[in-house]
């Protein structure tokens, strides 16, 4: 049974610290999207990719978070540094153009 | 620009009583339209999709939804509801040729004994 694995699962820290959050798509997607979870806003897109390429990442506070492939089996989120109002739980999900998108358990990070 | 609105976030029936979600979206080319549904500390799971073709489109755990052009929405329902329906519901939106899923706000279903 095919799924999107993501790493850690929970996650707390302190503010200011650097927060590493994995994604393994399932094997064969080419497209790779993260999102952000709040009570306030929602799911939000933070960034997708094509076949490893960044398409868009203006959902990204560019400062703080960036986002990379560094092959087809990895995602990966790194926000450096932290801040509270990062608290949130980030999806990774993957999929094929014009097919479904199957989404990960999902990171809850906690920035103290 | 694109856009969904889920009407009522939250919404309580009983079991056994009709189940409706709301949906209407905005979009100035044809749309695909997504529901999803979330349990607690869950990802989300596709529902039920409509891209082109039949207007009325089956899911997964008996439910439905229409997608209704003049209307331009796309309500989710389900004849009984189940105990174990109780979850968040999504409605997105995305379009041929691109990547984006746009999606709602979201609704919390509660099924009352």
């Amino acid at each position: 049974d095919a799924r999107v694995t993501q790493t850690p699962r929970h996650k707390v820290t302190e503010m200011g610290q650097e927060v590493t959050m994995r994604c393994q798509p399932i094997l064969g997607h080419n497209t790779v999207f993260w999102y952000r979870q709040t009570m306030m806003q929602g799911l939000e897109l933070l960034a997708y990719f094509r076949n490893r390429a960044p398409l868009d990442d203006s959902g990204m506070p560019k400062d703080r978070f960036s986002a990379e492939m560094p092959d087809a089996t990895l995602a990966t989120l790194k926000i450096q540094p932290s801040e509270p109002r990062d608290s949130a739980v980030y999806f990774c999900a993957s999929g094929l153009p014009g097919l479904d998108m199957f989404f990960g358990p999902g990171t809850r990070l906690t920035v103290l | 620009a694109q856009s969904v609105t889920q009407l009522g976030s939250h919404v309580s029936v009983s079991e056994g009583a009709l189940v409706l979600l709301r949906c209407n979206y905005s979009s100035s080319v044809p749309p695909y339209l997504f529901w999803y549904v979330q349990y607690p500390n869950q990802g989300l799971q596709l529902l039920l999709k409509y891209t082109t073709g039949a207007t009325l489109v089956k899911g997964i755990n008996g439910f439905e939804a229409e997608f209704k052009k003049s209307e331009t929405s796309f309500h989710l329902t389900k004849p009984s509801a189940h105990m174990s329906d109780a979850a968040e519901y999504f409605c997105a939106l995305s379009t041929s040729g691109t990547y984006k899923y746009i999606f709602g706000t979201g609704t919390r279903l509660k099924v009352l004994a």
